[in-house]
């Protein structure tokens, strides 16, 4: 079974922290994602890699950066956390030459 | 500037007729489309894809049809079972990127 599992089911952090969310893949995925889940805005990308140290900035990036130091794992990083970051983040992999994309079971950050 | 367009919020369907979900999209060099489903407090799972090239794709329940001149698909599930209430997205992959739409809540009424 395909798995992209995301490290914290909900974080509850204070605006100003610095914020880690941890995805990781066991398929061997060339590709993975950031997105975040808005009511009313859908899934936008924040952040994608298609290789390892590699990445592109996707529709939203400000206020993110991400980290790929190994292919199976990829960081989003909140430098400095605000209330307008309060969502749900969902990451995804996929293989290079394949389109359906995996994603993980959310984060539900909640930033007060 | 939204490239793929979910234009209904929500859908009420009656369980056991037939639940159509549409989406339009603006940019033509779009490769494949894709759907997803979603429940609350779960990661969005891959229902069914189509490529460009073609104008139908069929998986049991659930078909999907594209219309390439009109720049608009749609999701077919025959019959609607309870199971089937979730947000559907719809999705346009472009450059390794996935590219959703702002999603379709379905219910399915008993």
């Amino acid at each position: 079974d395909v798995k992209v599992t995301q490290s914290s089911r909900y974080l509850v952090k204070r605006t100003g922290e610095k914020v880690f969310l941890e995805c990781v893949q066991d398929m061997d995925h060339e590709n993975m994602f950031w997105y975040r889940q808005d009511p009313g805005l859908g899934l936008r990308l924040i952040y994608f890699s298609y290789d390892v140290k590699m990445k592109e900035k996707g529709d939203i990036p400000e206020g993110y950066s991400v980290s790929r130091e190994k292919k199976e794992r990829f960081s989003l990083i909140l430098e400095s956390a605000s209330t307008n970051q309060t969502s749900m983040y969902l990451c995804a992999s996929r293989r290079t030459g394949n389109t359906e994309a995996f994603f993980g079971q959310g984060t539900r950050l909640t930033v007060v | 500037d939204q490239q793929v367009k979910q234009n209904s919020p929500s859908l009420s369907v009656q369980e056991g007729r037939i639940s159509i979900l549409n989406c339009d999209y603006t940019n033509s060099m779009f490769d494949y489309f894709l759907w997803y489903k979603k429940y609350p407090a779960e990661g969005p799972t891959f229902l069914i894809s189509i490529s460009s090239i073609k104008d139908k794709n069929e998986d049991g329940r659930f078909t999907v049809f594209l219309n390439k001149s009109a720049k608009h698909l749609s999701l077919h599930i025959v019959p609607s079972q309870p199971g089937d209430s979730a947000v559907y997205f719809c999705a346009a992959f472009l450059d390794d990127k996935i590219i959703f739409g702002k999603g379709t809540r379905l219910h399915i009424l008993p």
